[in-house]
């Protein structure tokens, strides 16, 4: 199972809105509504911050949200913060029952 | 909250073995699957493994099947990846997950270094 296609790196200014892709094939983010995106501070583990396309777990702010058209999913990060500054990773359940991850994207809060 | 934590990790020469564990908490372990999912310095993380709550199916990477095996015991709330075999490529941080389509709570996690 290959990785899913991310951005390397995105960038924004305090307040604005960024978007991360998240590439995959029907097998897997096209598939499915399970895919996930987690943020990871380094040092830290990683941290869910939507499942199922764009529900958000309790406690993640509203300022995240995911959606999905054909095999491209999304995470839009509005109102960006300081502490938004963090890797990215989305994820996906595949066809061959195990779970696939994006390379990850690294978004600096200019 | 839900509690995760690995241990077991360390530095191994090539060829050696380790056997990981995570303990689990704040959850009724033996209704939840698992995975383990590692993550190589710099890069995205790497699912390995699954096991489901009565340990009835199991799943593995390609890249592990046949080296690791995943194990739980419900009782002490504990699961378990014996690794053999380990290669240089090896080398990462290991974590435990709790989930089947979407990995929700994760441990802190336990390095694993392969090296002479």
């Amino acid at each position: 199972q290959s990785a899913l296609t991310q951005p390397a790196s995105v960038s924004g200014s305090p307040g604005q809105s960024i978007t991360i892709s998240c590439t995959g094939t029907s097998s897997d983010v096209g598939g499915y509504n399970y895919v996930s995106w987690y943020q990871q501070h380094p040092g830290k583990a990683p941290k869910l911050m939507v499942y199922d396309v764009s529900n958000r777990p309790s406690g993640v702010s509203n300022r995240f949200s995911g959606s999905k058209s054909g095999n491209t999913a999304s995470l839009t990060i509005s109102g960006l913060q300081a502490e938004d500054e963090a890797d990215y990773y989305c994820s996906s359940y595949t066809s061959t029952n195990t779970l696939v991850f994006g390379g990850g994207t690294k978004l600096t809060v200019l | 909250e839900v509690q995760l934590v690995e241990s077991g990790g360390g530095l191994v020469q090539p060829g050696g073995s380790l056997r990981l564990s995570c303990a689990a908490s704040q959850f009724t372990f033996s209704s939840y699957s698992m995975n383990w999912v590692r993550q190589a310095p710099g890069r995205g993380p790497e699912w390995l493994s699954y096991i489901s709550g009565g340990s009835r199916t199991i799943y593995y990477a390609d890249s592990v099947k046949g080296r690791f095996t995943i194990s739980r015991d419900n009782a002490n709330n504990l699961l378990f990846l014996q690794m053999n075999s380990l290669r240089a490529e090896d080398t990462a941080v290991y974590y435990c997950a709790r989930g089947v389509v979407t990995a929700d709570y994760w441990g802190q996690g336990t390095l694993v270094t392969v090296s002479s």
